[in-house]
């Protein structure tokens, strides 16, 4: 079954980076996910897709101080230089045929 | 600039219906597939529905088959959600998201802000 598993919280200080994880269920470590953001109250926003050998690719707007890595099963976004609307919720979400999975998502606090 | 906006969304009494409205704008309609995800109160994302760019393909997830329908009017630039036999547990923020591919819904390039459905008696 395709299962994604984040972490519920996070917290990081203002002008730190952060690592967010997000890990695919067994036999599903070669699939690709993409992170998005959703800030309180809002839709949310597509940051970037991240492919199981690291790359990945931002979408329209995306700060260069989002990025995405991987590793094995777990797929990264790391926030560096953190500003004060990067507290959000962050999800990572997959893909198959016919079948979408979210992950429950993080709450990132920025202290 | 993509922009999608929803509508349609309210009160509604169990087993009614509703259906939901997503103008999009800034793209091609007709060449991206489309989809609606919703977020019950205070929960996670959930993937509800999708169609190909062409409408001749649509995707359910279980949660859902057989009591709503999505649907595209491309000479409108325009996404439903026809939802009958609503449940309370449908009551959620209903959110309209684009794929950045023609024919399946893979991955969500842009989503709008949302519209409320609550079902209640």
């Amino acid at each position: 079954q395709l299962v994604l598993t984040q972490s519920p919280s996070a917290s990081a200080s203002l002008g730190a980076s952060v690592k967010l994880t997000c890990t695919l269920s067994s036999g599903h470590s070669n699939y690709a996910i993409a992170w998005h953001q959703q800030q309180p109250e809002k839709g949310p926003r597509y940051l970037m897709k991240v492919k199981s050998d690291g790359s990945h690719s931002k979408g329209d707007g995306i700060p260069d101080r989002f990025s995405g890595s991987s590793s094995g099963a777990e797929r990264y976004l790391t926030i560096s230089s953190l500003q004060s609307e990067d507290e959000a919720d962050y999800y990572c979400h997959t893909w198959d045929t016919d079948i979408h999975v979210f992950g429950g998502g993080t709450k990132l606090t920025v202290l | 600039e993509v922009q999608l906006l929803e509508s349609g969304g309210g009160l509604v009494q169990p087993g009614g219906s509703l259906r939901l409205s997503c103008a999009a704008s800034g793209f091609t309609f007709s060449s991206y597939a489309m989809s609606w995800v919703r977020q019950a109160p205070g929960k996670g994302l959930e993937w509800v529905s999708g169609t190909s760019g062409r409408g001749d393909y649509t995707y359910y997830a279980d949660s859902v088959k057989g009591r709503f329908t999505i649907s595209r009017d491309s000479s409108k630039n325009t996404l439903y959600l026809q939802m009958n036999s609503l449940r309370a547990e449908d009551t959620a923020v209903y959110f309209c998201a684009k794929s950045p591919t023609p024919s399946t819904v893979t991955n969500f390039d842009y989503w709008g802000q949302g519209t409320l459905v609550t079902v209640s008696s």
